[in-house]
């Protein structure tokens, strides 16, 4: 069965720096694509990066681009998102997803929740 | 980027009514199209994948179709478990970009 965990969220101030984790289990990590997407409180989805299986190439969404950073430890089974310069409108439920092929994401995990506010 | 124009925003139906739900693609993107749902306090759970792929273990009540950059997603008898927020994700390019949601309810 395929599991994603995610943790590292939590109450932050504007400005600061934050680091998710997704650990995944259940399936070859280092062969899959992976995502980061997230929901801001009562909205709708929003996808902001994406890693190939073998860190070859990353794309982000423009709110996130140049603050954000996507990475991943093959070694550790281990997805990351290293949020830095947060701001208030960051503040929302961090997805990580796997992707199952052209880039359509197959599962998800519980949610990370990010809180950025002083 | 790719706009992706979902409706309705929200939609009552009554059980065992067929429901259909539409995005617009700003561009052409040929059948990288995805539905997911989310149900309350959930995360998204996939549907239908390549516009009208069923993704495994999805209830053959559901189903998508495409019309030129027009995208439908089909709920051949609603149930009351269908309730949730659906959404659109254009997979031609990234950014990868969702519509913005239809809530659908039991009327």
């Amino acid at each position: 069965e395929v599991q994603l965990v995610e943790s590292g969220g939590g109450l932050v101030q504007p400005g600061s720096s934050l680091k998710l984790s997704c650990v995944a289990s259940g399936f070859t990590f280092s062969s899959y694509n992976m995502h980061w997407i997230r929901q801001a409180p009562k909205k709708g989805l929003e996808w902001i990066a994406l890693i190939y299986y073998d860190s070859s190439n990353k794309y982000y969404a423009d709110s996130v681009k140049g603050r954000f950073t996507i990475s991943r430890d093959n070694s550790k089974n281990t997805l990351y998102l290293e949020m830095n310069s947060l701001r208030s409108e960051d503040t929302a439920m961090y997805y990580c997803a796997k992707e199952t092929h052209y880039y359509v994401m197959d599962a998800w995990g519980q949610g990370a929740s990010v809180t950025v506010s002083s | 980027d790719i706009q992706m124009t979902q409706s309705p925003a929200s939609l009552s139906a009554s059980l065992e009514e067929i429901v259909t739900i539409t995005c617009q693609a700003s561009q052409d993107i040929g059948n990288w199209l995805a539905w997911y749902q989310q149900k309350p306090g959930k995360s998204p759970q996939l549907l239908i994948y390549g516009a009208t792929s069923l993704a495994d273990g999805v209830p053959s009540r559901f189903s998508g179709s495409r019309s030129g950059t027009q995208y439908s997603l089909k709920i051949s008898r609603l149930q009351v478990e269908d309730i949730g927020i659906y959404y659109c994700l254009q997979a031609y390019s990234a950014p990868l970009t969702f519509g913005s949601g239809t809530k659908l309810e039991i009327k």
